[in-house]
């Protein structure tokens, strides 16, 4: 079974500190992903990584970075927390064997910024 | 841009069938998911279509018309564990997803 974790499922942050949001997968996936779900919206996705140290943007990149310095750890980084990055962030992971492959999510982190 | 449209709500009975429909207008399309996601949970995998016509896994089916721009999950012999939502996603490219916004199913006794 594969395995997506993350480092917090709820997290209260003040406006202006630096983030950090940690997801490991241990199924040697080489893509991994950040998405923010927000009602009405749906998940919009933020970054992914195609291999290690490798990143591009998704659709909402602003106000956010990445990192990946290991194949099984992706991060997100929130430089300076806003009020309106309060979310749920999903990471998901998937093999690099095609066009359809399956992602996989983890539980997710709740984010407040005050 | 994209637009991928799902009903917000749908309520049904504990051992109905319940459809939920899908539509999209997308700048690409290489296949479509359908997700399920509990409260507070992550989205699972439930189906993948990229030819047109039905899929059948177990009380789960997933339809596909690309000339229409359509997809519906069926799900029959409801339970309650089948109250969560429902996310319909549209893959443009190479591992690039789309999503709508969700159906959550509520299911009563």
């Amino acid at each position: 079974d594969v395995k997506v974790t993350q480092s917090s499922r709820y997290l209260v942050k003040r406006t202006g500190e630096k983030v950090f949001l940690e997801c490991v997968q241990d199924m040697d996936h080489e893509n991994m992903f950040w998405y923010r779900q927000d009602p009405g919206l749906g998940l919009r996705l933020i970054y992914f990584s195609y291999d290690v140290k490798m990143k591009e943007k998704g659709d909402i990149p602003e106000g956010y970075s990445v990192s990946r310095e290991k194949k099984e750890r992706f991060s997100l980084i929130l430089e300076s927390a806003s009020t309106n990055q309060t979310s749920m962030y999903l990471c998901a992971s998937s093999l690099d064997q095609g066009i359809q492959e399956t992602q996989y999510f983890g539980p997710g982190t709740r984010l407040l910024v005050l | 841009g994209q637009n991928i449209d799902q009903p917000t709500e749908m309520t049904a009975t504990e051992g109905a069938i319940v459809q939920i429909n899908c539509t999209y207008q997308t700048s690409g399309f290489n296949g479509l998911f359908w997700y399920q996601q509990h409260a507070g949970e992550a989205p699972t995998f439930l189906s993948y279509n990229v030819l047109d016509g039905l899929e059948e896994k177990g009380r789960f089916s997933s339809f596909l018309s690309r000339s229409k721009g359509y997809s519906y999950l069926l799900l029959k012999e409801l339970q309650m564990k089948d109250s969560a939502s429902y996310l319909c996603a549209v893959i443009l490219g190479f591992q690039k997803l789309v999503f709508g916004t969700g159906t959550r199913l509520l299911v009563s006794p």
